[in-house]
């Protein structure tokens, strides 16, 4: 059991670039979150996959940003045409969802600065 | 109006003693989770304690423990015996019944260990 691993763990860009960030979950983990966390505050959900499924989006995930995990295993989170205030720690977490609690076990995060 | 609360932005405790950390929610529905997570400076957060609605018995897990007062709706975290190593941004979140499995974050505190 490797963790969660998230890559690049940070990227500087220039305002209107695309990023994408990858998210390798733990293995037997068939759910898939993408969490954004700015500075100073908690983190804030953006959405979340079951297998390649994709079951819930936040209104904080506009047209720009985009998800996927098209063979249900690593996961992908694009954001097309970055502004400044998309800069924020981006955090990747996965889950065995019958488990009682379903606790996400989170990666260390993919830190975005956008110049 | 906020879901989690967690009006501490800092506290600090001496090493060897112990430390409640606030946590207030707010939610209509009978069922749900609550659950604490640590964030060093690394920045993974990584999975204290949870508390079911339903749970009777305060949730325990080594030298944390959660003050569960549901009629309050506060869900304070305990650790007992600091250690300089629990130095960290502490998260309280909820995570409520239906459809969703988004957790929602409060803001956080900063716990600071001294010697």
């Amino acid at each position: 059991d490797t963790g969660v691993s998230q890559d690049p763990r940070h990227k500087i860009t220039k305002r209107g670039q695309n990023v994408t960030f990858r998210c390798d979950p733990i293995s037997e983990h068939n759910r898939l979150y993408w969490y954004r966390q700015t500075l100073g505050q908690g983190p804030e959900f953006l959405t979340y996959f079951q297998n390649e499924a994709q079951l819930e989006k936040s209104r904080l995930l506009s047209d720009r940003f985009s998800a996927e995990r098209p063979k249900g295993s690593f996961s992908t989170l694009e954001i097309q045409r970055t502004e400044q205030g998309d800069s924020a720690m981006y955090l990747c977490a996965s889950s065995l969802p019958w488990a009682s609690a379903n606790v996400l076990t989170f990666g260390a995060g993919s830190r975005l600065t956008v110049l | 109006a906020q879901k989690i609360t967690q009006t501490q932005p800092g506290m600090f405790v001496q090493e060897k003693e112990a430390v409640t950390l606030d946590c207030t929610y707010d939610t209509s529905d009978q069922s749900y989770g609550l659950f604490w997570y640590k964030q060093p400076s690394s920045g993974e957060m990584i999975f204290l304690i949870y508390q079911g609605s339903y749970d009777e018995q305060n949730a325990t897990e080594g030298r944390y423990s959660l003050n569960f007062q549901k009629a309050r709706k506060s869900a304070n975290l305990v650790i007992s015996a600091s250690q300089l190593g629990d130095s960290a941004m502490y998260f309280c979140a909820m995570r409520e019944g239906g459809n969703t499995d988004k957790l929602i974050f409060g803001t956080g505190t900063r716990l600071q260990v001294f010697p």
